[in-house]
C-alpha cells in the first residue's frame, strides 16, 4: 500500500522567514496531494492541495511543488507569522481506490 | 454549503463502560464518511471508513466498531473501553472519490480512566 514519509517531525523558524516541509510517497499512481493545518485542540483543515497533472500551486503565502519522478512534494510558507505555528500534514492519494495516506506530522514553530 | 456534527465534544469514560460517538453530515448526499484517531501529539490514524450506507471498512483491528445507519449518520461504538482508548477522535467526510478534500469535524477528546 501508499507509504508517506513526512520530514522534519519538527520546525522552529524565525517569523518572516520560510518554512519548508517536505513528503515522499511510494505508489507512482497517487494522483492526489493535499496538506493539512491542524492548531492546538483544533481539527485539522486543508490549507492547499494538488494534482498530479500540476506542478506547482500558490495561495498567497502558501505554495506546493510536486515532482512526480522523484516522488515527492514540499509545502512552502513565506513570510513565516505566528499564526503559522501548528502542525502540518501531508497525504497522498491512489485515484478512487484508497483513502488519504497521512503522514505523520511536522510541527511548526514560528518564533517572534 | 455542507456542514459536519460530531459530538460529544469532550468524554471521559472509565474502563469497561461501553462508547457511542455520533457524527452527521448536511448539505450533501452520499459521501464517503470516516473515522479518525489522534492520540496526543501524534498522527491521524483512520480507524473505519463508509462509502455507503451498511458499508464499513475497518482499518485497523481494535475492541471498537463503527456503522452507519442512515445515509449521513456515522456512529463509532465499544461494548468496553480500553485505557489505551484515549485519544481525539475525528469524523470526517468527502465526495464519493478517495482523492478529493477530507472535511473534518470538530472532534472529540476521550479520556478513559
Amino acid at each position: 500500500g501508499e507509504n508517506v514519509e513526512q520530514h522534519p517531525s519538527t520546525l522552529s523558524v524565525q517569523e518572516g522567514d520560510s518554512a519548508v516541509i517536505k513528503c515522499t510517497y511510494s505508489d507512482s499512481a497517487s494522483n492526489y496531494f493535499p496538506w493539512y493545518k491542524q492548531e492546538l485542540g483544533k481539527r485539522p483543515q486543508l490549507i492547499i492541495d494538488i494534482r498530479s497533472n500540476v506542478g506547482e500551486k500558490k495561495d498567497q503565502r502558501i505554495a506546493v511543488t510536486l515532482n512526480k519522478t522523484a516522488k515527492h512534494f514540499s509545502l512552502h510558507i513565506t513570510e513565516t507569522q505566528p499564526e503559522d505555528s501548528a502542525v502540518y500534514f501531508c497525504a497522498a492519494s491512489i485515484s478512487g481506490n484508497t483513502p488519504l495516506v497521512f503522514g505523520k506530522g511536522t510541527r511548526l514553530s514560528v518564533i517572534a | 454549503s455542507q456542514t459536519i456534527h460530531q459530538w460529544p465534544a469532550t468524554l471521559v469514560q472509565p474502563v469497561g463502560s461501553p462508547l457511542s460517538l455520533e457524527c452527521t453530515v448536511e448539505g450533501t448526499s452520499n459521501p464517503n464518511l470516516y473515522w479518525y484517531r489522534q492520540a496526543a501529539g501524534r498522527g491521524l490514524q483512520l480507524l473505519f471508513y463508509s462509502v455507503g450506507i451498511g458499508q464499513i471498512s475497518s482499518e485497523v483491528p481494535q475492541n471498537l466498531s463503527a456503522s452507519r445507519p442512515q445515509d449521513r449518520q456515522f456512529i463509532l461504538s465499544s461494548k468496553k473501553l480500553l485505557l489505551s482508548d484515549s485519544g481525539f477522535y475525528l469524523c470526517a467526510w468527502s465526495v464519493q472519490v478517495f482523492s478529493s478534500p477530507l472535511h473534518f469535524g470538530n472532534g472529540t477528546r476521550l479520556t478513559v480512566t
